[in-house]
């Protein structure tokens, strides 16, 4: 039962373009939602959260968007660079007590 | 390096061993989750601990697998009699005491990569 889901497992993005990365989930109960990014042979870092109650948060090149009647949230990257390309995934949590994670978009930015 | 801290990095069984994963959360968090990632997918929640409580384990497995997170030391994910499948990446992460809807975070450890021969 695959409650988040991020359907592209790759993207590739020209330099200095946007990115968007998707996510969609399943769970009505999910209040909290989060994107990590990963490099390889490291551990994800936190990249930026929303609260239910928001619709948009923005922290520099990166902005998160949700649409809870759609049950789908996205982040955006823009401009892309090369350092941003990495393993993104998204997450989310109800109730405060654990993370469900997707299984993550591959991004490459090209230069 | 006040991260989160998880040993060994690497780690290679022949099946039927047992495997010791040991993970130090970062200073004055007290909350505790371990995470399994299989190859070409995504984080799998396995366990969450605080002090001395196991507070969902919905994620591991019935057999061979066991969490604890002692008053003193560091997090233990114990996997006993290793199968190949167990092969993956194991990271254990941190959020503060009041976990996770307060800081909207967890933070990772660099994960332990389990391989079974």
């Amino acid at each position: 039962d695959q409650q988040v889901k991020q359907n592209s497992p790759s993207l590739s993005v020209q330099e200095g373009r946007i990115s968007i990365l998707n996510c969609d989930y399943t769970n009505s109960m999910f209040d909290y939602f989060l994107w990590y990014k990963k490099y390889p042979a490291e551990g994800p870092t936190f990249l930026i959260s929303i609260s239910s109650i928001k619709d948009k948060n923005e922290d520099g090149r990166f902005t998160v968007f949700l649409n809870k009647s759609a049950k789908h949230l996205s982040l955006h990257i823009v401009p892309s660079q090369p350092g941003d390309s990495a393993v993104y995934f998204c997450a989310a949590s109800a109730g405060a007590q654990k993370l469900v994670f997707g299984q993550g978009t591959r991004l490459t930015i090209n230069p | 390096n006040a991260g989160v801290m998880q040993n060994p990095r690497h780690l290679v069984r022949r099946r039927g061993q047992e495997a010791r994963l040991r993970c130090s959360p970062m200073k004055g968090h007290s909350h505790v989750y371990w995470y399994r990632q299989l190859p070409e997918e995504g984080l799998k929640f396995m366990v969450y601990l605080q002090k001395e409580n196991i507070i969902d384990e919905s994620g591991m497995p019935k057999e061979r697998f066991s969490a604890e997170f002692p008053k003193e030391g560091p997090s233990i994910l114990r996997i006993q009699q290793v199968v190949r499948g167990d092969s993956a990446a194991y990271f254990c992460a941190s959020s503060l005491n009041t976990g996770i809807s307060n800081t909207g975070e967890l933070f990772f450890g660099e994960g332990s990569r389990l391989t079974v021969l």
